[in-house]
């Protein structure tokens, strides 16, 4: 099993739409979650850190079950730049990446 | 904020040859910094840790001395990729823990490497 398992997508959605990814995890020690976001052959960049009592960052809002290992990250009003490869990244000793799922909002 | 600067960006050499990456953290000191290596549609996959001064940390199954670190400052970090084969074509990143937080972390901009 792997350590942070993602759906890999693609998601295709029409702009405007509203759009969930989830996430879990196997180590139950992890400490930090966050999701990053991936452009083509780009480096990740930090999009939002998870909390377990949620957390919102204008059209991004992220959520961590702790019991259930799972987080979730949901994106409203999709926007074309929206388009990208969305990783959920879990931390204990180091920083674990998932496969990342792949969005493409299309207009 | 803080940046890691990655060189270079896009490396193509011939099989057998070697390649270093370096990784300078610009506006902090990066006493930790992280290689990872990326397959197409594939996750990024930690490669080795490196401590400034001290030798590296390799994951399972990464080749020490294929795979050279080297974390002589607080500043700089290299990745050499020794006797390069078309299979170590791959996307190589580092990243160091951004300093003051207890999260995040910035990661260089990448290399990408063909063997031919």
């Amino acid at each position: 099993r792997k350590e942070v398992e993602q759906d890999p997508g693609p998601f295709n959605v029409p702009e405007g739409a509203t759009v969930a990814f989830n996430c879990t995890y196997s180590n139950s020690a992890s400490q930090s979650f966050f999701w990053y976001r991936q452009d083509c052959r780009k480096e990740p960049k930090l999009l939002m850190s998870v909390y377990s009592s949620g957390n919102e960052d204008g059209r991004f809002t992220a959520q961590l079950n702790r019991a259930s290992q799972y987080i979730s990250l949901l994106i409203r009003d999709s926007k074309l730049s929206d388009s990208a490869t969305y990783l959920c990244v879990v931390k204990g000793g180091k920083l674990i990446f998932g496969q990342g799922t792949e969005l493409s909002v299309k207009p | 904020g803080a940046v890691v600067s990655q060189h270079p960006s896009r490396v193509i050499c011939k099989s057998g040859t070697s390649v270093k990456i370096e990784c300078r953290s610009l506006d902090f000191q990066a006493t930790t910094m992280f290689w990872y290596r990326q397959f197409p549609k594939q996750s990024l996959m930690l490669m080795a840790t490196s401590n400034e001064g001290s030798k590296a940390t390799y994951e399972q199954g990464v080749e020490k001395d294929k795979f050279l670190i080297n974390h002589a400052s607080l500043t700089l970090s290299t990745l050499t990729v020794t006797s390069a084969h078309p299979e170590d074509s791959s996307f190589y990143i580092c990243s160091a823990n951004t300093a003051g937080t207890n999260y995040g972390y910035t990661f260089g901009s990448g290399t990408r490497l063909t063997v031919v």
